[in-house]
């Protein structure tokens, strides 16, 4: 158990809809990362916070957004949904911005879009 | 562009003996490479890094190595065990400033008794 905490397991939805992704850090971390594994890729890095501010954006959609709050959870927004949307997302946490913080990953949210 | 390559999608080997997984990056300004193992349905854990300033790290059954000159990393799993089966993936960043990590697109490593 990494101590990262995402809700919900498993996420079903139609295309067009809106859905939200809940991310909760360890314990003491500040920083919050995002990522997305489609079908046999990588994970592709999203976006990164710390401490409540957007730090670093990789390849994340215009559709997507994300926020994190003052009690350090952050929340993945993703609207008008695709097939191709379909995918499990990672959320991480690390105590600091970056260097060579470990990141400690929660076991996923497994999103299909019908 | 995949920045970080794993070649091979799989590799079968017999316990006790080592295992070698692989990973090519293009990027020279990558300094922090890292590997990660994942079990099915749970996130991908940490394992070993290694700083560009080293080319060999070492922890317990896993060793890291570095050939920058060659852009290649490689994880020596010595002894593998049958819980080491699972997909590895490597993963590189540069190190400075914040840590956006690139993952390769892994490999499953299935060790057999």
């Amino acid at each position: 158990d990494s101590g990262v905490t995402q809700t919900p397991k498993h996420l079903i939805t139609a295309t067009g809809q809106r859905v939200t992704l809940r991310c909760s850090p360890r314990s003491g971390d500040l920083s919050v990362y995002w990522y997305q594994q489609s079908l046999d890729q990588g994970l592709q890095f999203l976006i990164q916070y710390y401490n409540g501010e957007e730090r670093a954006k990789g390849n994340i959609l215009e559709r997507f957004s994300a926020q994190q709050f003052p009690d350090l959870h952050s929340e993945l927004n993703l609207s008008s949904l695709e097939l191709g949307d379909s995918a499990l997302y990672f959320c991480a946490s690390s105590v600091d911005v970056g260097g060579t913080d470990t990141q400690y990953f929660g076991p996923g949210t497994r999103l299909t879009v019908l | 562009d995949q920045q970080v390559k794993q070649n091979s999608p799989s590799l079968s080997v017999q316990e006790g003996r080592i295992s070698i997984l692989n990973c090519d990056y293009t990027n020279s300004m990558f300094d922090y490479f890292l590997w990660y193992k994942k079990y099915p349905a749970e996130g991908p854990t940490f394992l070993i890094s290694i700083s560009s300033i080293k080319d060999k790290n070492e922890d317990g059954r896993f060793t890291v190595f570095l050939n920058k000159s060659a852009k290649h990393l490689s994880l020596h799993i010595v002894p593998s065990q049958p819980g080491d089966s699972a997909v590895y993936f490597c993963a590189a960043s540069r190190g400075t400033g914040f840590q956006k990590l690139v993952f390769g697109t892994g490999t499953r490593l299935l060790v057999s008794p």
